[in-house]
């Protein structure tokens, strides 16, 4: 069965300060797919980031950074200059086939930013 | 313009009804879902449509049934509505029916009070 944990239940962080949001993952399917989705208090939930088993290349979108290790089955997400609108909870996913099945989310991580 | 929506945002009603819950997706997208987000933020996938199939069907309740009328909605019938049902049920879809090479897109979501 798949797991998705997200250690982090909540972090609070200055404007300005880096976070890493940390994600941690089970399966024994060699061939998954991992996502990160942004809830902002607003609800609704924006995907962020998908990446394939097989691409271990870490990914940069402006102030976001994805970091992928199959070594240690984590894939963190870190925040750069955080601002006040990063505040949100963030949910890590995996899902290990094509049409959403076992299709799981971790827990999530509420991320306060703070002015 | 809307790209997924779910009508109503909010519905709260009485222990034992039977309610439904609209989507809508004006994305041209092959499959849909169904997610419920309880209380303490646990997303846990309910359905998805390919083409009007169902492809999965996690351990939800028979008192809960998605139907269809076409590619562009996904409606969520609940009978006999039970306490336990209180959540944010959110709508989603994406291209191709795959879900690991497509970013899911969510609508807004319906938060459900039982009472």
């Amino acid at each position: 069965a798949q797991k998705v944990t997200q250690a982090q239940t909540e972090i609070s962080v200055v404007e300005k300060e880096d976070v890493t949001l940390d994600c941690v993952y089970e399966t024994r399917d060699t061939t998954y797919y991992l996502f990160w989705y942004k809830q902002p208090p607003s609800g609704e939930l924006v995907f962020l980031i998908r990446r394939n088993s097989f691409d271990e290349q870490n990914e940069i979108s402006g102030r976001y950074s994805w970091n992928f290790q199959k070594s240690t089955s984590s894939f963190n997400f870190t925040i750069t200059a955080s601002q006040v609108v990063d505040s949100a909870v963030y949910f890590c996913a995996l899902s290990v086939d094509n049409y959403g099945q076992n299709f799981v989310f971790g827990p999530g991580t509420r991320l306060s930013v703070l002015p | 313009d809307t790209a997924v929506s779910q009508t109503p945002k909010y519905l709260v009603t009485q222990m034992g009804n039977d309610k439904s819950i609209k989507c809508e997706q004006n994305l041209g997208h092959d499959t849909m879902y169904w997610y419920k987000q309880d209380s303490k933020k646990f997303l846990k996938i309910m359905f998805s449509y390919n083409n009007k199939e169902l492809i999965i069907n996690e351990t939800v309740p028979n008192r809960f049934s998605p139907k269809s009328p076409d590619k562009a909605h996904l409606n969520l019938h609940i009978n006999s509505l039970e306490l336990g049902d209180s959540a944010v049920y959110f709508c989603a879809s994406s291209p191709k029916g795959a879900v690991p090479y497509n970013e899911q897109f969510f609508g807004p979501g319906t938060r459900l009070t039982v009472l």
